[in-house]
């Protein structure tokens, strides 16, 4: 146990509907981001905070995805519109110099 | 083309055996480098950081070319234990950029 956790664990979902998770970093850390992986691949890059500033978002995600850090703590990822490709584990990292620690991740199904 | 490439893999080897990995990376503003280890179905956890003058943990060693952009790692003396997914990731946080990873590198160490 890295000390991030995430919730749901799991998440089944119908295409179309909008899902959100949640990660909790390490309380010292000032850094989280999120990644996506699928079977195969190493986690690509999602968003990346520190502190509540979004640095950087990801080209490749579309507009249907939108993270939030509102006090620095605890973040939130939501899909809105979920579709099949979306498919995937999300996992969430913290960290306070080069190092990251992640999280177990929140795998989502879309069927 | 993919900020980090890694051999995709995988790499079967008796125990004993000695193995290396290869790693590019495209964005020359990468500051800092790392080599992660995940097992199957865990999260990413950090196996080493990479440094200029290369660096060395035990039966593992890490090294850097910042001209060439490319980093290696060599396990001597495999272990079973040593099977897994290794993952290489370039920092970019002085560009306010978030870590990129590879698609990683699968390793199975057979008796």
């Amino acid at each position: 146990d890295t000390g991030v956790s995430q919730d749901p664990r799991h998440k089944i979902t119908k295409r179309g509907q909008n899902v959100t998770f949640r990660c909790d970093p390490i309380s010292e850390h000032n850094r989280l981001y999120w990644y996506r992986q699928t079977l195969g691949q190493g986690p690509e890059f999602l968003t990346y905070f520190q502190n509540e500033a979004q640095l950087e978002k990801s080209r490749l995600l579309s507009d249907r995805f939108s993270a939030e850090r509102p006090k620095g703590s605890f973040s939130t990822l939501e899909i809105q519109r979920t579709e099949q490709g979306d498919s995937a584990m999300y996992l969430c990292a913290s960290g306070r110099g080069n190092e990251q620690f992640f999280g177990p991740g929140t795998r989502l199904t879309v069927l | 083309r993919k900020e980090v490439e890694q051999d995709p893999g995988p790499f079967n080897v008796p125990e004993g055996a000695t193995v290396a990995f290869n790693c590019t990376y495209s964005n020359s503003a990468s500051q800092s480098f790392f080599w992660y280890r995940q097992d199957c179905r865990k999260e990413p956890k950090l196996l080493m950081s990479v440094y200029s003058s290369g660096n060395e943990d035990g039966r593992f060693t890490a090294q850097l070319n910042r001209a060439s952009q490319y980093i290696s790692l060599l396990i001597r003396d495999s272990k079973l234990s040593d099977s897994a997914t290794y993952l290489c990731v370039v920092n970019m946080l002085l560009a306010s950029k978030g870590m990129r990873f590879g698609a990683g590198t699968r390793l199975t160490v057979k008796p």
